[in-house]
């Protein structure tokens, strides 16, 4: 099975500042055809996740565009260009390259 | 919008079964693939299952295979997950996505399964 390693686990931050976590996978995310299929949740307190990348870099509808993602092969980055008070929650990387599917450990992001 | 709402979490005794269901609307259901992922009590995600559009490609956690059956209505829109065998430790809120692999993504808001005696 693919490990993914997430750092931090925990992160601190002060509202407006920047946060960044990073994934890294045990084996490369590269699919046969050619596609990495890293992706990015976050679950807020009490409610289920949420998706806000996917392929890496993309993100979904509605995901404000402070949020970024990057990487390729097996080091990956989320980083949230300004923190902001809705964004505190657990974040966690998902693999859906290789069967079976897994995820980081998460990274709770709480506000300092 | 896209909506994914699971039913059919319950209290079962080890050694049971259950049958769960995500009822899909707002995108056609269809065209994507498919995913369950579970999350213990105070634990992190773990992807369970998971099935191709049209039904025909199905893959299984080691931890549930041969327990568990995915299957899919695309007729009506339904994602199912059979869980025969059950065990504590399946204890948790299950969620149905699509694999988050597309544009078109959604996370359900989970059903609670909890074997106990």
């Amino acid at each position: 099975d693919i490990v993914m390693t997430q750092t931090p686990l925990s992160s601190p931050v002060t509202l407006g500042q920047p946060a960044s976590i990073s994934c890294k996978s045990s084996q490369s995310l590269v699919h046969t055809d050619g596609t990495t299929y890293l992706s990015w949740l976050l679950q807020r307190p009490g409610q289920p996740p949420r998706l806000l990348i996917y392929k890496i870099s993309n993100r979904f509808s509605g995901v404000p565009d402070r949020f970024s993602g990057s990487g390729s092969g097996t080091d990956f980055t989320l980083q949230i260009s300004r923190v902001e008070a809705e964004d505190v929650g657990v974040y966690y990387c998902m693999q859906s390259t290789q069967f079976p599917h897994t995820f980081g450990q998460g990274t709770k992001v709480e506000i300092k | 919008e896209v909506q994914l709402l699971e039913s059919g979490g319950d209290l079962v005794q080890p050694g049971g079964s259950l049958r769960l269901s995500c009822a899909a609307s707002g995108f056609i259901f269809s065209m994507y693939v498919m995913d369950w992922v579970r999350q213990a009590p105070g634990k992190g995600l773990e992807w369970v299952s998971g099935i191709s559009s049209g039904g025909d490609y199905r893959d299984y956690a080691d931890s549930v295979k041969g327990r568990f059956t995915i299957s899919r209505d695309n007729s009506k829109n339904i994602l199912y997950l059979q869980m025969n065998s059950l065990r504590a430790e399946d204890t948790a809120l299950y969620y149905c996505l699509i694999r988050p692999t597309t544009p078109v993504g959604g996370w359900g808001q989970g059903t609670l399964v909890t074997v106990s005696s």
